[in-house]
């Protein structure tokens, strides 16, 4: 089975902070994704990794940065933590990114981050 | 630009009953991948089933099955013997089968709410 894994499942930050959320997952997968996810917005795409040390911007990059060192883990960092930035945040990974079943995305748990 | 509509925010069905959360797409793209996602209260976004559009059968995963009319542009997930734990957010989604990095676009999710 493909796992996901997120470093945390609740995190609480202040504004300002540097905050990391990492993922990794364990099935050799080219392909990971951060998204978040709000209330009435449904899930947004805020960078992909498609490569080691290769990334690109989603639909609202702005606020984040990813780093990708190893295929396995992809981080999301939020260099000034904001309020606005409070969500929910998921991980997934793929093996190719078309639309065929091996492009299916597994996520992981989620991190429900607070930001004061 | 790809689009799924779920049009039922929520959906209540009884025990042991089947029960099916609609969806339907909107794409030019001639060939495509349809994906069912479940969404516990827990947050993990759990991956149920895919559909290839040139699949001629219809998908199904153990008590999922997917009612897939391309005529209609419809995808259909259909649960056989509810269970309390089929409680959740339901998401549909899609991506084109094309060159190059595709995004997994997903629709609004239906609640279902299974009751004893």
């Amino acid at each position: 089975d493909v796992k996901v894994t997120q470093s945390s499942r609740y995190l609480v930050k202040r504004t300002g902070e540097k905050v990391f959320l990492e993922c990794v997952q364990d099935m050799d997968h080219e392909n990971m994704f951060w998204y978040r996810q709000d209330p009435g917005l449904g899930l947004r795409l805020i960078y992909f990794s498609y490569d080691v040390k290769m990334k690109e911007k989603g639909d609202i990059p702005e606020g984040y940065s990813v780093s990708r060192e190893k295929k396995e883990r992809f981080s999301l960092i939020l260099e000034s933590a904001s309020t606005n930035q409070t969500s929910m945040y998921l991980c997934a990974s793929s093996r190719t990114s078309g639309g065929t079943s091996t492009d299916t995305q597994y996520f992981g748990p989620g991190t429900r981050l607070t930001v004061l | 630009a790809q689009k799924i509509t779920q049009t039922q925010p929520g959906m209540f069905v009884q025990e042991k009953e089947a029960v099916t959360l609609d969806c339907t797409y909107d794409t030019s793209d001639p060939s495509y991948g349809l994906f069912w996602y479940k969404q516990p209260s827990s947050g993990e976004m759990i991956f149920l089933i895919y559909q290839g559009s040139y699949d001629q059968q219809n998908a199904t995963e153990g008590r999922y099955s997917l009612n897939f009319q391309k005529a209609r542009k419809s995808a259909n997930l259909v649960i056989s013997a509810s269970q309390l734990g089929d409680s959740a957010m339901y998401f549909c989604a899609m991506i084109p089968m094309n060159t190059g990095f595709q995004k997994l676009v997903f629709g609004t999710g239906t609640r279902l709410l299974v009751s004893p």
